[in-house]
């Protein structure tokens, strides 16, 4: 069965300070791994699509990798407005269902 | 461009009775995909669904819960006799293909069961 696990649950840090979010996976034949962001009592709104090992995407402050297990989260040089949770997901081949992780809650202090 | 619709977005409901929740997908978008989000939890597949056609089914409770997609009108939860543990934060999403790609959210129905 697919499954997604993120760590850590909820990650502290002051403006500025860089850090990394881990996305875990199980996923029989790899369709898709994407990133969202979900603010308090919004839905979740799409950042990043990775398909292979070794792929990498950027959006502003934002980088996102991919291996073949894992997916990483980089913040560089995080502002206030970036806390929020950050959702993983995967979509596996033979299924139609994308699956989440838990998220981890991003809070920045300025 | 409208985005994707939910309504009602809070909804109170005693135990026992009905509770609908809605959705219009994106214009263009013919794939709708429902999911629920409990508190400090993740979201949890229910349900996709094609116009007139349930597609899985999996992630949706064998009793009390059914979802539709008419070919005209919006997507529609349902779920019957509600329960307090039903009390969550139902997600809609919609996409253009039914590769399960990028999913454009709503803003949620949030129910509450007293």
């Amino acid at each position: 069965e697919d499954q997604v696990t993120q760590s850590p649950e909820a990650l502290r840090l002051q403006e500025g300070e860089s850090s990394s979010l881990n996305c875990s996976y199980t996923v029989s034949g790899l369709r898709g791994l994407f990133w969202y962001r979900q603010d308090p009592g919004k839905g979740p709104e799409f950042l990043f699509t990775l398909y292979s090992a070794g792929e990498e995407k950027e959006k502003e402050r934002l980088k996102a990798t991919l291996t073949k297990k894992e997916s990483f989260l980089h913040i560089t040089a995080p502002k206030p407005e970036d806390s929020a949770t950050y959702l993983c997901a995967v979509n596996g081949v033979g299924g139609f269902k994308t699956i989440f992780g838990a998220g981890t809650r991003l809070f920045v202090k300025a | 461009n409208a985005g994707v619709m939910q309504n009602p977005r809070h909804l109170v409901r005693r135990r026992g009775q009905e509770a609908r929740l809605r959705c219009s997908p994106m214009k263009g978008h013919s794939h709708v995909y429902w999911y629920r989000q409990l508190p400090e939890e993740g979201l949890k597949f229910m349900v996709y669904l094609q116009k007139e056609n349930i597609i899985d089914e999996s992630g949706m409770p064998k009793e009390r819960f059914s979802a539709e997609f008419p070919k005209e009108g919006p997507s529609i939860l349902r779920i019957q006799q509600v329960v307090r543990g039903d009390s969550a934060a139902y997600f809609c999403a919609s996409s253009p293909t039914g590769d399960a790609g990028e999913l454009f959210f709503g803003e949620g129905s949030r129910l509450t069961v007293l």
